[in-house]
């Protein structure tokens, strides 16, 4: 069975702080993906990382994809309120094939106080 | 414009009720699925439908049972309603085969209470 650990599963911090969020697993995974949810509403798609070792950002955000494809990291540079919310990681299995399968990580919840 | 849509937002209901929740996408996307998320917002995949067909049924008991009608619509009915049902129900689309993809777009969830 693939599992996908992620941690912190809580994270209170400052405005203007740094934080970085860790999803890591045993399995490899074909491509990982990280969303966003906010109360009230569904999961939104922020990044799809596919290749080992791949850097992408988003303004203040940095997604990594470890070499093995079995970890990713989410690093956020001077955090502010509206980056509160949860953030889910979730992995495509390399034997998911055509069915689009996704195994989340049991989320990190974030609080950015003022 | 709505991209995903599911109805009700709420459903609030009384153990042993059947009930229904219905999902519908326009991004024309050809897989379809069913989440739940519980109280500790930890988010499980129930059920997959490409082009109509189950391709993920993931031991979810059986008195949930998804349709299909067709591409862009997978509804949820739910026999015979416990207590352990309780929880946020996602309705997702994606195109799935795309190596490497597999992006999914969520509705913003059903939340059913039962009592």
């Amino acid at each position: 069975t693939q599992l996908l650990e992620q941690s912190p599963q809580f994270l209170s911090i400052q405005e203007g702080e740094n934080l970085t969020v860790y999803c890591n697993s045993s399995s490899v995974f074909s491509s990982l993906q990280w969303y966003r949810q906010e109360p009230g509403e569904g999961p939104v798609l922020l990044v799809t990382v596919v290749t080992g070792g791949e850097v992408k950002k988003l303004k203040r955000l940095t997604f990594q994809f470890g070499d093995a494809r079995k970890d990713s990291s989410l690093h956020i540079t001077a955090a502010q309120p509206g980056d509160t919310g949860l953030y889910l990681c979730a992995g495509q299995g390399l034997g998911s094939g055509n069915t689009g399968k996704l195994i989340f990580g049991q989320g990190t919840t974030l609080q950015v106080k003022p | 414009d709505t991209a995903v849509s599911q109805t009700p937002k709420y459903l609030v209901t009384q153990m042993g009720n059947d009930k229904s929740i219905k999902c519908e996408q326009n991004l024309g996307h050809d897989t379809m699925y069913w989440y739940k998320q519980d109280s500790k917002k930890f988010l499980k995949i129930m059920f997959s439908y490409n082009n109509k067909e189950l391709i993920i049924n993931e031991t979810v008991p059986n008195r949930f049972s998804p349709k299909s009608p067709d591409k862009a619509h997978l509804n949820l009915h739910i026999n015979s309603l416990e207590l352990g049902d309780s929880a946020v129900y996602f309705c997702a689309s994606s195109h799935a085969g795309r190596q490497g993809a597999g992006e999914q777009y969520f509705g913003p969830g059903t939340r059913l209470t039962v009592t």
